[in-house]
């Protein structure tokens, strides 16, 4: 079976300083992949989504970015964090195909970020 | 994309049916309407999915209107569990390589009890 897993599940960053949060998924090849950010009390906002090793698409222009260095890694990186980065940042996948006929995402547990 | 609109907030209590309804006045040909679930401090979870009529699973039920500007999305019998956001979403199932969910605020479901 599909397993998505996000670390960490809690960060407190000081503003200025770097961020880094991984998500990989297990059980599966060659899936979608996509950053979700959510403010406390909103919805979600889609962040990047990736297709395949390297590929990157930004839907929101900030500083934060993506990478994929492996097809079931995706990596949330930042070189310097704002207040306003502060909220849950989930990461999900979506396989093509047959795994995922009806057009499901599956959602890691998520990271809350804490920026002071 | 076509954009969606729903109750910000429900109430409810237990044993009751529950309806949400979203509207999308601008849905295409291909799109298909898709609700997911959302509990404090995890991942949305889908729920259910149809392009018209009406679709059941063991969860929920989906009730889609020949013109298909809007759906209802039916709880039968909530219980406090069901406290959640429940949002709903339209795209096209087959969306090219990037499959993209456009998620809105959602609507808040609070069973008492």
């Amino acid at each position: 079976s599909q397993t998505i897993h996000q670390w960490p599940a809690t960060l407190v960053q000081p503003v200025g300083s770097p961020l880094s949060l991984e998500c990989t998924v297990e059980g599966t090849s060659n899936p979608n992949l996509y950053w979700y950010r959510q403010a406390a009390g909103r919805g979600l906002q889609l962040l990047f989504y990736s297709v395949g090793i390297g590929q990157i698409s930004s839907e929101v222009p900030q500083n934060l970015s993506a990478s994929r260095p492996q097809d079931r890694q995706f990596i949330l990186s930042s070189k310097k964090l704002l207040l306003s980065d502060s909220g849950f940042y989930l990461c999900a996948w979506r396989g093509l195909g047959r795994q995922s006929s009806y057009n499901e995402q599956f959602f890691g547990p998520g990271t809350r970020l804490t920026v002071l | 994309l076509a954009k969606t609109t729903q109750p910000i907030s429900m109430d409810s209590y237990e044993g009751q049916e529950v309806n949400i309804t979203c509207s999308h006045n601008n849905i295409a040909t291909n799109d298909y309407i898709t609700w997911y679930q959302q509990f404090p401090s995890q991942g949305p979870r889908f729920i259910i999915q149809g392009y018209k009529t009406k679709v059941t699973n063991e969860v929920a039920s989906l009730f889609i209107p020949a013109d298909r500007k809007s759906s209802t999305l039916s709880l039968p019998r909530v219980s406090l569990s069901d406290t959640a956001v429940y949002y709903c979403l339209v795209g096209d199932l087959y969306g090219g390589a990037t499959n993209k969910l456009i998620f809105g605020t959602g609507t808040l479901l609070a069973v008492q009890p």
